[in-house]
């Protein structure tokens, strides 16, 4: 079955750096992009880009440029989210999603809490 | 982008029906049919439960129902069921290469 395996919870200082990772199992790796969405706390989905597995070329979206890098192993099938010079504000739960056609998530992390305080 | 633009909350009673609205504009919702909408139950991951406008996934129930007229899309639940309470967002392809979700809607089961 298809499952997507995100890393664990992560507690950060400001300014320091983050990886989650999103190991997806079950399906041909190559056929379907992976896209990451962020929720802070108490708010709504945000789009933040995928990475097109074929060719491990990232998509970001415009508020996730910079800080945000999206990589790929397509070797122990896993996709990554760096996160850097944190911010308290980048505290969220960031999810790993498989896109099975343009804009149709249709498996997910189970999310990976990113805290970032002093 | 901007995110879509839906209601904070709607509600109906069992067993009545909800209609959720999803507006975008001329580069979204009006230009693509890659609208999709999402459940979301509280502490949980979010869910598909319609794509393409108008497809449900398999195992979804057809009380679901979505449909898109200009620039927006819209979400139906028939037959309000109590498990039907949660967050529901929607989502849309924005053109080159990018996505926007919608604000997210709270449905209350009376």
């Amino acid at each position: 079955q298809v499952q997507m395996e995100q890393s664990g919870s992560e507690l950060k200082t400001p300014g320091a750096s983050v990886k989650v990772s999103c190991k997806a199992s079950g399906y041909s790796l190559s056929s379907f992009s992976i896209n990451w969405v962020r929720q802070a706390p108490g708010q709504g989905l945000e789009w933040m880009g995928w990475i097109n597995t074929k060719t491990g070329k990232p998509t970001y979206a415009q508020d996730f440029r910079g800080r945000f890098v999206f990589s790929l192993d397509t070797s122990v099938r896993t996709a990554f989210l760096q996160i850097s010079r944190l911010k308290i504000e980048d505290t969220a739960v960031y999810y790993c999603v498989r896109d099975l056609t343009t804009c149709a998530f249709d498996f997910w992390g189970r999310g990976t809490l990113v805290t970032v305080s002093s | 982008q901007s995110a879509l633009t839906q209601p904070l909350s709607a509600s109906g009673s069992l067993g009545q029906s909800v209609t959720i609205s999803c507006t975008g504009t001329g580069s979204d919702v009006g230009t693509h049919n890659d609208v999709s909408w999402y459940q979301q139950r509280p502490g949980k991951v979010p869910k598909l439960i319609i794509y393409g406008v108008n497809q449900r996934p398999s195992g979804v129930p057809d009380r679901f129902s979505g449909s898109k007229s200009g620039n927006t899309a819209s979400l139906t639940v028939s037959g309000l069921q109590g498990e039907d309470e949660a967050d529901y967002y929607c989502l849309s392809n924005a053109g080159n290469y990018m996505a926007v979700f919608g604000t997210g809607t709270h449905v209350t089961v009376l």
